[in-house]
């Protein structure tokens, strides 16, 4: 079974400056999806980025980015020029490409807080 | 709008009695799922739809029970709920299986059992 760690439980950034998410998992597959979600205060889950694990290319999403390395099984998410509407709980998800069940195995989550 | 839409969004019971969680979405999607979020463990899956009458165990059924008898709609069910299925719970789907299509989130109903 995958497993996904976040072994952050919880950062602090100051506005406008950058920080990195940690994000490792465990599989023995060699096709997947990674994910980063975003859960702000409202409670919504919110798709960041995503990462094709037979692409090298790191994915990008505007001030949002990813290393993806996967021979060590490792999944950061780096914010630049962080917001203020960047504080919320962020999950790192791991989907296998098999046919079948579509599940989302998610780690614990960090809470990102921005200070003014 | 396309979106899932789950009702109602808090929701405090005593032990025992029954209730259902309602989930709908609007986008046609084959695939259906419900998930609970708890502290420190991040989100489970709970039951999964594959398509209508198709319904399977995820990780955590014990206690619910799903049904799919058509395809936008996926209701949760718990007939006997206890204080440990407190939690957070969501309900998504996506278009179809085993392909690169994004998983739509509901915006989470929060169950208080006492």
């Amino acid at each position: 079974a995958q497993t996904v760690t976040q072994s952050q439980p919880e950062m602090s950034v100051q506005e406008a400056e950058t920080v990195t998410l940690s994000c490792t998992y465990d599989t023995s597959e060699s096709d997947y999806y990674l994910f980063w979600y975003k859960q702000p205060p409202s409670r919504q889950m919110i798709l960041v980025i995503r990462q094709e694990a037979y692409k090298q290319q790191n994915a990008t999403e505007n001030r949002f980015s990813v290393n993806f390395q996967k021979a060590a099984k490792s999944f950061s998410l780096k914010i630049s020029d962080s917001q203020l509407g960047d504080a919320a709980m962020y999950f790192c998800a791991y989907r296998s490409a098999s046919f079948g069940n579509e599940k989302l195995t998610f780690g614990t989550g960090t809470r990102l807080t921005i200070i003014p | 709008e396309a979106q899932v839409t789950q009702n109602p969004r808090y929701l405090i019971t005593v032990t025992g009695k029954k209730l259902t969680v309602t989930c709908s979405q609007n986008m046609n999607h084959e695939y259906m799922s419900w998930y609970r979020q708890d502290p420190g463990l991040g989100l489970r899956q709970i039951y999964y739809s594959m398509n209508v009458e198709v319904t399977d165990k995820g990780d955590v059924p014990e206690g619910y029970k799903v049904s799919r008898k058509e395809k936008r709609n996926f209701p949760l069910i718990l007939e006997s709920p206890s204080p440990n299925q407190t939690s957070l719970y969501f309900c998504a789907s996506s278009l179809f299986t085993g392909g690169d299509s994004p998983l739509h989130f509901g915006n989470g109903t929060r169950l208080t059992v006492t």
